[in-house]
């Protein structure tokens, strides 16, 4: 199965950029998703990655690297309402199974 | 609209007890999934339909039987309830298994088993 690596938690000032890692097994990989999830909220989609590179979208970005098992999710211009959980996960085989990591608390300060 | 909605949000309930939650997409989508996030907020997948099929079934005991009756419906129904079933189960749907089609998450329905 799959695994996904993701820091716990990070702390970022309002205004700055962050970067959030993810890891995971590249066996029977077929994808890559990031979701948000405020607290007592359910996950929002924002972004998904299955070939190498970046993928824009406004101030959040993707990227993937499928030769290292690597991704990350880039936040520019941090605003409070940024304070939330974002979790990887990873698509393997046919059947659209998602494997999330435990995700990364990130607060924002002032 | 609510694309994916659960009854009920919440359902406190005593051990040993049965209960259902139910799941609907108005979004036309052909798969439907039920999650369980427990305390440490770690997302796992529990069961998956398309087209009414279970396709996906993780190693979750038999006491949780989940049931299509259409496309658009996924309901879970738990048997003897434990302590350890207290969680956020989350519904999601999505338009099929193309490996770029997105999963939608309902609101939860936060479970407590007293």
């Amino acid at each position: 199965g799959q695994n996904i690596d993701q820091p716990t938690e990070m702390t970022a000032t309002e205004g700055a950029i962050v970067q959030i890692n993810c890891t995971y097994q590249t066996s029977g990989f077929n994808g890559l998703f990031w979701y948000q999830q405020h607290a007592g909220e359910a996950p929002t989609f924002l972004s998904y990655n299955v070939l190498d590179g970046l993928e824009e979208k406004g101030r959040f970005s993707s990227f993937l690297s499928r030769s290292k098992g690597y991704s990350y999710l880039l936040l520019k211009e941090l605003q409070m309402k940024d304070s939330a959980s974002y979790l990887c996960a990873g698509r393997t085989g046919t059947a659209s199974k998602l494997t999330f990591g435990t995700g990364t608390r990130l607060q924002v300060t002032l | 609209d609510t694309a994916v909605s659960q009854t009920p949000k919440y359902l406190v309930t005593q051990m040993g007890n049965d209960k259902s939650i139910k799941c609907e997409q108005n979004l036309g989508h052909d798969t439907m999934y039920w999650y369980k996030q427990d305390s440490k907020k770690f997302l796992k997948i529990m069961f998956s339909y398309n087209n009414k099929e279970l396709i996906i079934n993780e190693t979750v005991p038999n006491r949780f039987s989940p049931k299509s009756p259409d496309k658009a419906h996924l309901n879970l129904h738990i048997n003897s309830l434990e302590l350890g079933d207290s969680a956020v189960y989350f519904c999601a749907s999505s338009p099929g298994l193309a490996a770029r089609d997105t999963q939608y998450f309902g609101p939860g329905t936060r479970l407590t088993v007293l």
